[in-house]
């Protein structure tokens, strides 16, 4: 159980356009959902959380117009990189919290294989 | 605001030998802490955590862990490596923001098995 996936694994684009990324939780429902970056040989950097039927909060330095983050349903989450540039390139990476109760304790993160972004 | 360090980049060990991988943290207030392993190609996978109660803690894979609060660790270890636990390995500690626990990473350690 507590499985996420995501869509696309890998996208290649042109500098410019956009990019929509897909974040299910398959077999659970997931009310908050986190996006991660990961740079080649580094650990993983939160980007911003997602909560179903609100509005994401991004991390200090990460730029919201840039990354647009849509949690439609509590098993989908959107991550779309707007006029991706080069420097968008990266490993982007989700995960799902599967709720042991209320208080946020005893909460685990369920992740997705990644998504490998290539901007041209 | 809490930090991660995990001191060793890269480790290699052979088959069958013991593992210890290191982690310390940085945290104000009681951890929740967690080892995730990352393969090529692949999510991360949960090892183990510690939230409370007993501080040794014992994961999948043969994998345990032990919370040690008076060194601000939180070491992995594994009594026997197999070659198929090469990978990355990723020490977290989790914030409680009360709704959802955000998660920091430490920088990983690059597993090596040799035969």
């Amino acid at each position: 159980g507590a499985v996420v996936s995501q869509h696309p694994s890998r996208v290649i684009c042109k500098s410019g356009t956009s990019v929509k990324i897909e974040c299910r939780s398959l077999d659970f429902q997931a009310t908050t959902m986190f996006w991660y970056r990961q740079f080649p040989k580094q650990s993983l950097m939160l980007m911003a959380t997602s909560n179903e039927g609100s509005k994401a909060t991004y991390e200090q330095g990460v730029e919201k117009d840039k990354f647009l983050i849509n949690h439609a349903s509590l098993t989908l989450s959107t991550l779309t990189v707007t006029s991706a540039h080069p420097e968008d390139s990266s490993f982007y990476i989700c995960s799902a919290i599967l709720l042991l109760g209320t208080s946020g304790r005893g909460d685990t993160q369920y992740f997705g294989p990644g998504t490998r972004l290539t901007v041209l | 605001a809490q930090s991660v360090t995990q001191p060793d980049i890269h480790i290699t060990v052979s088959e069958g030998a013991s593992l210890e991988l290191r982690c310390n943290y940085s945290y104000g207030a009681t951890p929740y802490l967690f080892w995730y392993v990352q393969s090529p190609g692949q999510g991360l996978q949960l090892l183990l955590k510690y939230f409370s109660g007993d501080t040794l803690v014992q994961g999948i894979k043969g994998f345990e862990a032990e919370f040690k609060r008076s060194q601000s660790s939180f070491n992995l270890r594994k009594p026997s490596v197999h070659w198929s636990d090469a990978a990355e390995y990723f020490c977290a500690v989790g914030l409680n923001t009360g709704t959802a626990s955000k998660l920091t990473f430490g920088t990983g350690t690059r597993l090596q098995v040799t035969l």
